[in-house]
């Protein structure tokens, strides 16, 4: 079974400056996707970057860019010029398939990081 | 264009009732999942429907059970309510792979 781990329940970053994020998951299989999710207080899980195992260059999106290390199994995401309206819980989150064929597939979350951008 | 709705937004329910939490995917999502959220933890898995048909589940009793009609929309349906149900479920929908949309959940409470 996939297992993924946040190792920081809570961190706190001044605004403007950068902060990085860790997780690090468990899984036997070769092709997978990796997110990061934002859950801010209104609730609603908002996608804020994506990147393909298979794919060696780093995935990044304006101020967000994720360091991933395939062999280390390690996920981790850089916020850069951080802003207020980035205080949110953070979820990274593992997809492998469901069954083989088709467009099915789970997400496994890790139990997040609650970020405070502090002005 | 919507994102993904879900209905309804917060709900009280007794221990031993049943409770229908309904989902509206984005349009042209065939693929729609649900994912009960404890409070301080991650989303769990609970079920994945791919065109009408169930394609996952998760570690979750009988008691959970759901089903997508023809225009792709989802209901979760929990029976015989426990305290530990207490939770924010969320819906979540996918064209294909690339990641899910999610909805801004159902929070439910068992009292």
């Amino acid at each position: 079974a996939q297992t993924v781990t946040q190792s920081q329940p809570e961190m706190s970053v001044q605004e403007a400056e950068t902060v990085t994020l860790s997780c690090t998951y468990d899984t036997s299989e070769n092709n997978y996707y990796l997110f990061w999710y934002k859950q801010p207080p209104s609730r609603q899980m908002i996608l804020v970057i994506r990147q393909e195992a298979y794919k060696q260059q780093n995935a990044t999106e304006n101020r967000f860019s994720v360091n991933f290390q395939k062999a280390a199994k390690s996920f981790s995401l850089k916020i850069s010029d951080s802003q207020l309206g980035d205080t949110a819980m953070y979820f990274c989150a593992f997809m492998r398939r469901l069954n083989s064929g088709g467009s099915n597939y789970k997400l496994t979350f890790g139990k997040g990081t609650l970020l405070t951008v502090n002005p | 264009d919507a994102g993904v709705t879900q209905s309804p937004t917060h709900l009280i329910k007794t221990r031993g009732q049943q409770v229908t939490l309904r989902c509206s995917p984005i349009s042209g999502h065939k693929s729609v999942s649900w994912y009960q959220q404890v409070l301080g933890q991650g989303p769990q898995f609970i079920f994945q429907y791919y065109e009408k048909e169930e394609r996952g589940r998760g570690n979750f009793p009988d008691r959970f059970s759901a089903r997508q009609f023809p225009n792709y929309s989802s209901e979760l349906n929990v029976n015989a309510l426990l305290l530990g149900d207490s939770a924010l479920y969320l819906c979540a929908s996918s064209m294909r792979t690339g990641g899910y949309t999610f909805g801004s959940g159902t929070r439910l409470t068992v009292v």
